[in-house]
């Protein structure tokens, strides 16, 4: 199946430090998504990129979808101690690939006040 | 606000027993899928339907068994659970932009122990 590779698998950063974060995939995907899961809950939507080249903010957080519709990355700017979490990429490839999402292993985020 | 909900949140299995995740999304979404979330592997899709009396597989299907009689509910069963299936679930409904967009919000997860 589809493999996507996002790295790194931890960070252990500063507060009011800026992180950085991506997933490179071996096939092509018509929507990338970055989700963010709290501990004990489940993963919530932080945004969703639907164009090659699309480059998209919420708040402190921008993200891209890569040219070659093969990477995408996050970007967090000045984090706070509640950034604390997993960070997921994941990717859909569209057509057959209705509603199936194929995950990145996930970004561990460590924000020391 | 209930959204998806899970249950249980907690289970404790033998080899070879059975049971039944619960998922309820109050939402109206026709979509609604189950994934697993396993250590450094992120999360896999193991079932999914596009609408009451339609489920298809996904990447790891194979011990699971899906239903979905109603809009609503879209139950997960383990027919002869094995400690491979120790994990964590996840129950999620298609937002209203579609499954095409990818925006599913998920349930809080039932975490499955298999002695």
């Amino acid at each position: 199946g589809q493999q996507l590779n996002q790295s790194p698998q931890s960070m252990f950063i500063q507060e009011g430090e800026d992180v950085s974060m991506n997933c490179t995939s071996s096939s092509i995907f018509n929507t990338w998504l970055w989700y963010k899961q709290d501990p004990g809950e489940g993963p919530v939507l932080l945004i969703a990129l639907y164009k090659a080249g699309e480059l998209t903010s919420n708040g402190r957080l921008t993200a891209q979808f890569g040219i070659t519709r093969k990477d995408s990355f996050l970007n967090i700017s000045a984090s706070i101690p509640s950034d604390v979490g997993i960070y997921f990429c994941a990717g859909q490839a569209g057509g057959t690939s209705y509603g199936k999402l194929t995950f990145g292993q996930g970004t561990i985020l460590t924000v020391h006040p | 606000n209930a959204g998806v909900t899970q249950t249980p949140k907690f289970q404790v299995l033998k080899t070879g027993q059975s049971m039944t995740l619960q998922c309820a999304q109050d939402m109206n979404h026709e979509y609604m899928s189950w994934y697993r979330q396993d250590p450094g592997m992120g999360l896999r899709l193991i079932h999914y339907s596009v609408g009451a009396g339609i489920t298809d597989q996904g990447e790891v299907p194979n011990g699971y068994n899906v239903s979905r009689s109603t809009t609503e509910d879209f139950p997960l069963r383990l027919l002869s659970a094995a400690p491979s299936q120790t994990s964590v679930y996840f129950c999620a409904s298609s937002s209203p932009g579609g499954p095409d967009t990818g925006e599913l919000f998920f349930g809080e997860g039932s975490r499955l122990t298999v002695l």
